[in-house]
């Protein structure tokens, strides 16, 4: 059975800080995919970033980056210098090679005041 | 393109009643889901298509019935609300199947309430 859990249940911070929501999985497959969703408030989820589980590269796009750590089985997301329209619920995902299901967590909300 | 697109947007039920939530995409996709956010959850896979005429279950599928006559459309039929049912709900659509080869696209939801 695969498992997401995201311990930090709602987040505050002043902007310009910067923020990491953490998020640990389990999974039996050797192969998998993770993957960072952001809900805003207006309720639409948009996809951030897809890692498969063979690269553990960590990535930068803009003020966001992603640490993937195999060892841990972490996939930790970074915000450096929040800005107000980051508030929003963050989703960790993960889903086996192969399969068509993604087994979210519960979410974390950041709130970002300005 | 406007990606994927569901209707309606909110909706209230009384118990036994029947509803249809719509969903259509303009991307071309070929695979489609279902998919119900509970409050304070992450999302739960109910039903997805692989292509027009094929249907499958996923993870929480009782109570609901999906259809795909089109490559477009994969409405999702609710014959006897519950109570349990209120939820939000979302599709979602890839090019291609399975969460490793493509990246699944969501529309804005549904809320459902069911009194």
């Amino acid at each position: 059975a695969q498992k997401v859990t995201q311990a930090q249940t709602e987040i505050s911070v002043v902007e310009k800080e910067d923020v990491t929501l953490d998020c640990v999985y389990e999974t039996r497959d050797t192969t998998y995919y993770l993957f960072w969703y952001k809900q805003p408030p207006s309720g639409e989820l948009v996809f951030l970033i897809r890692r498969n589980s063979f690269d553990e590269q960590n990535e930068i796009s803009g003020r966001y980056s992603w640490n993937f750590q195999k060892s841990t089985s972490s996939f930790n997301f970074t915000i450096t210098a929040s800005q107000v329209v980051d508030s929003a619920v963050y989703f960790c995902a993960l889903g086996g090679a192969g399969s068509y299901q993604l087994t979210f967590g519960k979410g974390t909300k950041l709130s970002v005041i300005p | 393109n406007a990606g994927v697109t569901q209707t309606p947007k909110f909706r209230i039920l009384k118990i036994g009643q029947s509803m249809t939530l719509q969903c259509t995409q303009d991307m071309n996709h070929n695979y489609m889901y279902w998919y119900r956010q509970d409050p304070g959850m992450g999302l739960k896979l109910i039903y997805y298509s692989v292509g027009a005429g094929i249907t499958d279950k996923g993870e929480v599928p009782n109570g609901y019935n999906v259809s795909r006559s089109t490559t477009e459309d994969f409405p999702l039929r609710l014959e006897l609300a519950a109570p349990s049912q209120t939820s939000v709900y979302f599709c979602a659509s890839s090019y291609s199947g399975g969460v490793g080869t493509d990246t699944q696209y969501f529309g804005p939801g549904t809320r459902l309430t069911v009194l």
